[in-house]
């Protein structure tokens, strides 16, 4: 079985720094992997995947996330965060043709 | 191009009462799912639809049942609504023949039940 693991319910960060949102997954077969992001009462929104191409992965607004298979991790950071960037984050995971299992979510805090 | 649009926005239901959660998607995809999100717990799968004419039970199917009426709709109802289904329901859908998996996700209906 598939599973997610996202460090750190809420993560606070002030405007301008680095954004490191961390994901650690468990998968019996080459994974593939995203980050979903949630603005308030919003639904889901796709940042960037990883389906066995490049390892780094670049996505919207600025985002990008590294597949570390011997860390089975898929890391999401960003080089200065927007108050804009404020939102729930999700990882998910996936082998080709199942289903998506969600993280529990992290929240991320921008300060002025 | 609409993508996913769920019905209705908003819900209050009183214990027992029933209802049913609208979905449509106009992106010709084949596969459907219903999710609800609870805080701290992420998405769990209730319900999918591989394709039209087929249903599957998730994670969390109890107190449950859907409807693929076509290829565009798919439908949740709560025949019984009982408190602990108070949640936020989301419909999601998929292109068939990609192996990423990526699913477009719906706004969502926030259920509350009393």
């Amino acid at each position: 079985a598939q599973s997610v693991t996202q460090l750190g319910s809420h993560v606070s960060v002030s405007e301008g720094a680095l954004v490191l949102l961390r994901c650690n997954y468990s998968s019996s077969v080459p994974p593939y992997l995203f980050w979903y992001v949630q603005y308030p009462n919003q639904g889901l929104q796709l940042l960037l995947k990883y389906t066995s191409a490049a390892t780094l992965v670049k996505g919207i607004n600025g985002f990008e996330a590294e597949f570390k298979k011997s860390e089975t991790s898929f890391h999401l950071t960003k080089p200065s965060a927007h108050m804009s960037d404020a939102a729930e984050y999700f990882c998910a995971v996936s082998d080709p043709y199942s289903k998506l299992v969600f993280g529990a979510g992290t929240i991320l805090r921008v300060k002025s | 191009n609409a993508g996913v649009t769920q019905t209705p926005k908003f819900q209050v239901l009183k214990t027992g009462q029933s209802m049913t959660l609208q979905c449509a998607q106009d992106m010709n995809h084949n596969s459907m799912y219903w999710y609800r999100q609870d805080p701290g717990m992420g998405l769990r799968l209730i319900y999918y639809s591989a394709s039209e004419g087929t249903t599957d039970k998730g994670e969390v199917p109890n107190g449950y049942n859907v409807s693929r009426l076509n290829k565009r709709e798919f439908s949740l109802r709560l025949e019984s609504a009982a408190p602990s289904q108070t949640s936020v329901y989301f419909c999601a859908s998929r292109r068939l023949n990609r192996g990423d998996n990526e699913q477009f996700f719906g706004p969502g209906t926030r259920l509350t039940v009393l």
